[in-house]
């Protein structure tokens, strides 16, 4: 089956600075990659998508962007904010099979 | 729309006893997913139901049940509890296309003493 892994595990920037979490997939069948917030306490919320026709994709403050080749995929928050504290999940979807494959999580800490 | 609805939010159980994790969705979709999510280790699928009237493994279901009661509706049942089945347990839905978003529910905090 497929795996999903994500780096860094934790990650600590200054207000104002640029985030970048990785993940790496071993399915290349998989074309389908959200990421999810999670706060503390909360339900994984969806941030930014990306299927696996487009190269990078942006909204605001956030993109991801997906190199095939290498099987990677990463999200860029620049101009971080406290706010942004939470702990970051990307996934892998493999198409018509209805699973959706998670990385372990990166716990972003924005520091004021 | 309340969205995706779990019940219920906290349980304790002794080792041995049985439960049923409750989940509805009012958004009409297809695809419904149980998770459990443990400290350093993501979301884990149970089960999922691909459409009403089907269910499959995920990757961790042993000691877990499901049942698609409905297209709202979708159960996961503990039948003898275990200590290692403490986590917290999330259903998702999604309306089942390939880039369908899932959407989850607020979460079940299990303990099994």
């Amino acid at each position: 089956g497929e795996n999903v892994e994500q780096h860094p595990s934790t990650l600590s920037v200054q207000e104002g600075d640029s985030a970048v979490i990785k993940c790496t997939y071993s399915d290349s069948a998989s074309n389908y990659f959200p990421w999810y917030k999670q706060e503390l306490g909360k339900r994984p919320q969806l941030i930014i998508d990306i299927r696996s026709n487009v190269g990078e994709k942006k909204d605001q403050r956030i993109a991801v962007t997906l190199n095939k080749t290498a099987k990677h995929f990463s999200l860029h928050i620049t101009e971080t904010q406290p706010e942004d504290s939470a702990v970051y999940f990307c996934a892998a979807s493999i198409y018509n099979f209805n699973k959706f494959y998670f990385g372990s999580g990166t716990k972003l800490n924005v520091k004021p | 729309n309340a969205g995706v609805t779990q019940t219920p939010k906290f349980q304790v159980l002794k080792t041995g006893q049985s439960m049923t994790l409750q989940c509805a969705q009012d958004m009409n979709h297809n695809s419904m997913y149980w998770y459990r999510q443990d400290p350093g280790m993501g979301l884990r699928l149970i089960y999922y139901s691909a459409s009403e009237g089907t269910t499959d493994k995920g990757e961790v279901p042993n000691g877990y049940n499901v049942s698609r009661l409905n297209k709202r509706e979708f159960s996961l049942r503990l039948e003898s509890a275990a200590p290692s089945q403490t986590s917290v347990y999330f259903c998702a839905s999604s309306g089942g296309g390939l880039t369908d978003t899932q959407y989850f529910g607020p979460g079940t905090r299990l303990t099994v003493l």
